[in-house]
């Protein structure tokens, strides 16, 4: 099974500052129809995870556009710039590429 | 609008099987796919299994010898069943809509008591 790793565990951020979570896999997540299903969640406390990006780079309509994706292969990255207080939250990312699919194990943002 | 819905039985004793149903409406079981994900209470998500459009099954390695997908199409429901059920089994399950997990449900809680 893929293995996403995540890092780091816990980002320590002040309103306004820009921050980056990292994804790592295991093998890469380029699919053979030449997408790249790996995604990024978050996931607020008590609610249910929402999607804001997907296929690497591609913005969920009505996400912010302070959140970006980028990436290939591998590596992949999720940027927030400019950190805003409702952002706070766990960040996930998935990969819907190779099934089973899989998890990272999650980002903590929270507020220096 | 695009809906998920899941329904069970909140608590389930050690040993038994847990039934659980994602009823969906604003989309057509055969046209996108269905994915169980659950998380214990305070840890990440896991990916238990997949229905797909055209009725394939996936399952998550560690679950798949207790774990069973299916769906009925003219009612758009998914069900989840899985067997011998542990306390670690105790967490909430999504059920959300492939390729891209865009839409989820609000989640069922599910204990696992005596």
């Amino acid at each position: 099974d893929v293995v996403l790793t995540q890092t780091p565990p816990t980002l320590s951020a002040t309103i306004g500052q820009s921050v980056s979570i990292s994804c790592r896999s295991s093998q890469s997540l380029l699919h053979s129809n030449g997408n790249t299903y790996l995604h990024w969640l978050l996931q607020r406390p008590g609610q249910s995870p929402q999607l804001l990006i997907y296929l690497v780079s591609r913005l969920e309509s009505g996400v912010p556009n302070r959140f970006s994706g980028s990436g290939s292969g591998t590596d992949f990255t999720l940027k927030i710039s400019g950190v805003e207080a409702e952002d706070l939250g766990v960040y996930y990312c998935v990969q819907g590429t190779h099934a089973p699919y899989t998890f990272g194990a999650g980002t903590k943002l929270e507020l220096k | 609008q695009v809906q998920l819905t899941e329904s069970g039985p909140g608590l389930v004793h050690p040993s038994e099987t847990l039934s659980l149903t994602c009823t969906v409406s604003g989309f057509s079981l055969t046209g996108y796919s269905v994915y169980w994900v659950r998380q214990p209470s305070g840890k990440g998500l896991e990916w238990m299994g997949r229905m797909r459009y055209n009725g394939d099954t996936s399952y998550n390695s560690a679950l798949k010898s207790r774990l069973s997908i299916s769906r009925d199409t003219s009612k758009n429901q998914v069900f989840l069943k899985m067997n011998s059920l542990q306390t670690d089994d105790t967490g909430t399950y999504y059920c959300t809509r492939g390729p891209i997990f865009a839409y989820w449900g609000q989640g069922t809680l599910v204990t696992v008591s005596s």
